[in-house]
């Protein structure tokens, strides 16, 4: 069974730029969970979706939105980029909602903002 | 806010013992968690310890959870060079109809061979 893929891996972009990065879940799973990962900021929860809707958020402003399709496939944009946005950004999947404790992550998607 | 704070780094000897330990703030975490990063990689959960348990053992790992402290530990028993990586503890909690997620500051595992 494929783990959890993120696509691309790697990412230039200049501020106020927007971005758009995939993740396709392990299949079967039903939700996908984002996380921005940053050296002053350490590892922080951005939202989950289940059922292509939004089921937990964490505290970001709005320019980090995502949505999840039939598929189960998700997407993340962050508009009008700043340069603290550069981070690493994690998906993780599981079958259901709420289940941190059955996470499978993919190996991230490394953003830089110029 | 809730914090998870641990240790920057530890240093051991292979085939001793490590214990890797987080202390948090929320007094409503439902679940307690420990990850795995090894460079350049994603996240591993390794194992996990509801907030209403004491202790949970999976192979290697023990996880201790002290609730009136707010202390987490996790016990990695005959250490390995594999087992070099980033530790993360974290924990979920209910907020206002939200599960919200706070992972600690991360702990570098050294272990000299």
């Amino acid at each position: 069974k494929a783990g959890v893929t993120q696509t691309p891996r790697y990412l230039i972009k200049t501020r106020g730029q927007q971005v758009t990065l995939s993740c396709s879940p392990i299949s079967g799973h039903r939700s996908v969970s984002w996380y921005q990962q940053t050296p002053g900021q350490g590892l922080q929860f951005l939202f989950e979706y289940f059922s292509e809707t939004q089921r937990n958020k964490g505290n970001f402003p709005g320019r980090f939105s995502g949505r999840q399709f039939s598929n189960s496939r998700s997407e993340m944009n962050v508009s009008t980029l700043e340069l603290g946005d550069s981070a690493l950004y994690l998906c993780a999947s599981s079958l259901e909602q709420y289940s941190y404790n059955e996470q499978f992550f993919g190996p991230g998607t490394r953003l830089t903002v110029l | 806010g809730e914090d998870v704070e641990q240790s920057l780094f530890l240093s051991v000897r292979e085939g001793d013992s490590s214990v890797i330990n987080c202390t948090y703030t929320d007094s409503s975490s439902t679940y307690l968690y420990w990850y795995k990063q090894e460079p350049g990689a994603g996240l591993q959960l390794l194992t996990y310890i509801f907030s209403n348990m004491d202790m949970k053992q999976d192979q290697r790992l023990t996880v201790l959870l002290n609730k009136k402290d707010k202390h987490l530990s996790l016990r990695i028993a005959d250490t390995q060079t594999g087992d070099s990586a980033i530790y993360f503890c974290a924990e979920t909690s209910n907020s206002g109809g939200y599960q919200k997620v706070t992972f600690g500051t991360g702990t570098k595992l050294q272990v000299i061979p």
